[in-house]
């Protein structure tokens, strides 16, 4: 069964400051998932990359298979990124499986 | 093409009454998840379902809960005889097809357990 380490548990930065979430995981995977929830909200996917680097807007999301590890870089961050970030991954490895999650990286950007 | 659809969104329950939490996939997804959020813990795995088949429920407690996906409507998770310990946040997810990671998350229903 696939174990999910998330670093920092707890970061708070100012305003425009560059930020990195670590992921680390046990079990070779097909596909790993940064999600996104804001206190008191819903789930929302973020990436799912399997090979090397996906950009949207201000975020990046890298995965090095070999070393089981995958990167969240915010550039220029912003207050309304406050969020808790969580990295997931199928459980046993495998695409259609359960997810198993990581305990998140609650993020704060002060104005 | 509207997203996964959960309710109700918030669902209150005295102890011992029963809740049912309901999971609308994606337009064309044929595969179910279910997770839970205890509070102040992380999401957890409970079932993957199907239509019509449970796939893996080795994340579902032995007793008192249950999950279908039946050919027509949304799967339904039930929780029979709740406890104040069933208080959580529950999301589901869908995905298209065998093999396709990408899960697509519901919006969650919030048990509270009076």
């Amino acid at each position: 069964k696939n174990e999910v380490e998330q670093s920092p548990q707890n970061l708070t930065a100012q305003e425009g400051e560059f930020i990195t979430i670590n992921c680390s995981y046990s079990v070779g995977i097909s596909a790993l998932h940064w999600l996104q929830q804001h206190p008191g909200g819903g789930i929302v996917s973020l990436f799912m990359l399997s090979s090397g680097k996906k950009k949207h807007g201000r975020l990046i999301a890298t995965i090095n298979i070999q070393e089981k590890h995958s990167s969240l870089h915010i550039t220029a961050s912003h207050p309304r990124d406050s969020a808790v970030y969580i990295c997931a991954v199928p459980y046993s490895g495998g695409g259609a499986d359960g997810l198993t999650f990581g305990k998140g990286t609650h993020l704060i950007i002060q104005p | 093409n509207a997203g996964v659809m959960q309710n109700p969104r918030h669902l209150v329950r005295r102890r011992g009454q029963e809740a049912r939490l309901r999971c609308s996939p994606m337009k064309g997804h044929s595969h179910v998840y279910w997770y839970r959020q205890l509070p102040e813990e992380g999401l957890k795995f409970m079932v993957y379902l199907q239509k019509e088949n449970i796939i893996d429920e080795s994340g579902m407690p032995k007793e008192r809960f249950s999950a279908e996906f039946p050919k027509e409507g949304p799967s339904i998770l039930r929780i029979q005889q709740v406890v104040r310990g069933d208080s959580a946040a529950y999301f589901c997810a869908s995905s298209p097809e065998t093999g396709e990671d990408t899960q697509y998350f519901g919006p969650g229903t919030r048990l509270t357990v009076l």
